[in-house]
This record gives structure tokens, C-alpha cells and sequence, in this order.
């Protein structure tokens, strides 16, 4: 089992819809977890960081489940500046070299 | 200069060049790291500086070399590299582990 995995998508959704996805992690012992954005061609950008009760920014809400060890994001309303691939990150460790990246999720969002 | 500069942004070197990337960050950050991201594939940890103390991805080839001279420089030293190494080389910094990473914008390698 992959150690973070995501779904790559394209996720393809009209502006103004909800859009959810998920991020599995293997290591019951992780601690920490993040969602980044990055847009093609630049680098990532830390969007939120996931709290074990969950938390929102705006139109963006991050769950964490650690009985199924996953962490989820929410997009409401979304803008085409959504548009952009979410990189699921998680933090095992003390130690800087225990903080696993998932590969991404592709979102477009349609006019 | 604010948050996380890289240079240089793009950079296409022969297999039996000698280069070198920088990466400079302004927010009194307490680590610094290297990343490699290649199509297709999550980003690879290369290299971490933190209060002092190198941790090492024992993966990383040796014609690769890092090098922190402070806590607010890094660079990374190529050599003989292969046309598998060509790919987007970030830097990144963070104040603690709990409060994520702040990346420059990138060097984007190819290797030719």
C-alpha cells in the first residue's frame, strides 16, 4: 500500500459546485497533515492545514478521519481560480524526512 | 526580498557540467530543504538542513551535493548529472514542522 495516495483525477466540475476529495495515508502514527495547491508550472502553496476536529477557511473545509486514515477537502461555491492540482502531505514523524507527499489532484473547474 | 527565492528559475546543463542552484529565504525560517518533483511523481525529499543538523535521503546520488552555509542559504552543487535528473529542483523552508513549508518558485533543470 502506497504510503500516501490520491486520486489523480482530472476532477471536472462547473463553477459554483461542491467538489470533495480524499487523501488515504498507510502510517497510523502519523501526526500531522496539510493540503497544498499548486498551479501548472509553479511551485506548491500551502493552502490549509487539516486539525483532528476539522477546520474551514472560507469556501475550503479539511476533515481529518483517523479511523480510516484518511483526510478529506471540501470546495464550495468553487471559482475557476480553483483550477489546480491539491497535494495531500503527512507528517509521521519527528523528523523532517517523515513527511510523505501524495502525488496531486487534478481539479479543472468549467465556465 | 520576501519569502523564498530561487536561482536560477531555468537552466539546461551538459552531462559534464559543474552548476549550481541557490535558494535564499527571508522569513527566519529554521529549516531549509531541497526537493526534487518529476513528471508523473510525488515530490521527492533530497535534502533537509535543520538547526544545523543535515538529514540525508540516503537515495540521493552523490553528483548531487548540497551545501547550507547559514540558516538563510542554500545550494545545491551538480555534477555529471544524467538526463534522468532533469526536473523541477525546489527549495523550501519552515519555521517547525507543524506549520508547513513556504517553497521558492523553483529551478527547472534539463539535462541534456
Amino acid at each position: 500500500r502506497k504510503e500516501v495516495e490520491q486520486d489523480p483525477g482530472p476532477f471536472n466540475v462547473p463553477e459554483g459546485a461542491t467538489v470533495a476529495f480524499n487523501c488515504t495515508y498507510s502510517n497510523s502514527a502519523s501526526q500531522s497533515f496539510f493540503w497544498y495547491r499548486q498551479d501548472c508550472r509553479k511551485e506548491p502553496k500551502l493552502l490549509m492545514s487539516v486539525y483532528s476536529s476539522g477546520n474551514e477557511d472560507g469556501r475550503f473545509t479539511a476533515q481529518l478521519n483517523r479511523a480510516s486514515q484518511y483526510i478529506s477537502l471540501l470546495i464550495r461555491d468553487s471559482k475557476l481560480s480553483d483550477s489546480a492540482t491539491y497535494l495531500c502531505v503527512v507528517n509521521w514523524g519527528n523528523r523532517d524526512d517523515k513527511i510523505i507527499f501524495g502525488k496531486g489532484t487534478r481539479l479543472h473547474i468549467l465556465p | 526580498e520576501t519569502g523564498v527565492t530561487q536561482t536560477p528559475r531555468h537552466l539546461v546543463m551538459g552531462m559534464t557540467n559543474k552548476k549550481s542552484l541557490k535558494c535564499e529565504q527571508h522569513l527566519g525560517h529554521n529549516a531549509m530543504y531541497w526537493y526534487k518533483q518529476s513528471a508523473k511523481k510525488p515530490l521527492e525529499l533530497m535534502f533537509v538542513y535543520s538547526l544545523e543538523e543535515r538529514v540525508e535521503n540516503n537515495s540521493v546520488p552523490s553528483r548531487f551535493s548540497p551545501e547550507c552555509p547559514n540558516s538563510s542559504h542554500l545550494f545545491l552543487h551538480l555534477h555529471t548529472l544524467q538526463p534522468e535528473d532533469s526536473a523541477l529542483y525546489l527549495c523550501a523552508s519552515s519555521q517547525d514542522l507543524g506549520s508547513g513549508y513556504t517553497f521558492g518558485s523553483g529551478t527547472r533543470l534539463t539535462v541534456v
